[in-house]
């Protein structure tokens, strides 16, 4: 199995400030035949079911604020909030859905410092 | 826009089987792929199972291979999850979800709100 690592696994950061956050696949994702990464991050807040802001490891899912980006390829990737604001604490998670089965990473926490 | 909702859930006991359903509309269901996705109470998701968009591949996580089965319906845009000889480590919300693609190897693009199961004794 593909097993993905996430760092850290909480991450306070004051609003207005970066928050980065790592997602590391213990094999590589990127698929050779078409050059794309299989990897997407996933937002989830309490009581909600995650969301998807990434695929393909950098494309933008419609509706995601462009403060958020994510870029990364092969085994290591990032997930960047550029301006922390109070609607994006949240767990975020990353997938690869380059192998079978498909596995989720444990989740970076990010909060409010 | 595009809707997923889930029912079936609730609590049952060990060994017991039970459906879940998801309808869908907002998108041409046909063209794609699906998933079940579960999250156990204060745990990260977790795949479950995945159909195709023309239901040549299906694949499912080594927890539940054997005792569940994923099954779609075109003609009523409805996916299913037939859960058998549950055990109470299968206590989870369950969500179904579009794939981003029409492939098994896609994305969770969009998902339901999850419907809770509980097997319990």
């Amino acid at each position: 199995d593909f097993v993905m690592t996430q760092t850290p696994d909480s991450l306070p950061v004051s609003l207005g400030e970066r928050a980065t956050m790592n997602c590391k696949s213990s094999q590589s994702v990127l698929y050779s035949s078409n050059n794309n990464n299989y990897l997407a991050w996933y937002q989830q807040k309490p009581g909600q079911p995650p969301r998807l802001l990434f695929y393909w490891a950098s494309t933008r899912e419609s509706g995601v604020p462009d403060r958020f980006s994510a870029s990364g390829s092969g085994t290591d990737f990032t997930l960047t909030i550029s301006s922390l604001q109070a609607e994006d604490v949240a767990i975020y998670y990353c997938q690869q859905y380059y192998n079978i089965p498909l596995t989720f990473g444990p989740g970076t926490r990010v909060d409010i410092k | 826009q595009v809707q997923l909702v889930e029912s079936g859930g609730g609590v049952f006991q060990p060994g017991m089987s039970l459906r879940l359903s998801c309808a869908a509309s907002g998108f041409t269901f046909t063209n794609a792929g699906i998933h079940w996705v579960r999250q156990a109470p204060g745990k990260g998701p977790e795949w479950v199972a995945t159909m195709s968009y023309d239901a040549t591949q299906t694949f499912y996580a080594v927890s539940v291979k054997g005792r569940f089965a994923i099954s779609r319906d075109d003609s009523q845009n409805t996916m299913h999850l037939q859960m058998n000889s549950l055990r109470t480590e299968d206590t989870a919300v369950y969500y179904c979800t579009k794939g981003t693609g029409g492939s098994s190897y896609s994305a969770s693009g969009y998902w339901g709100q999850g419907i809770l199961v509980t097997v319990s004794s």
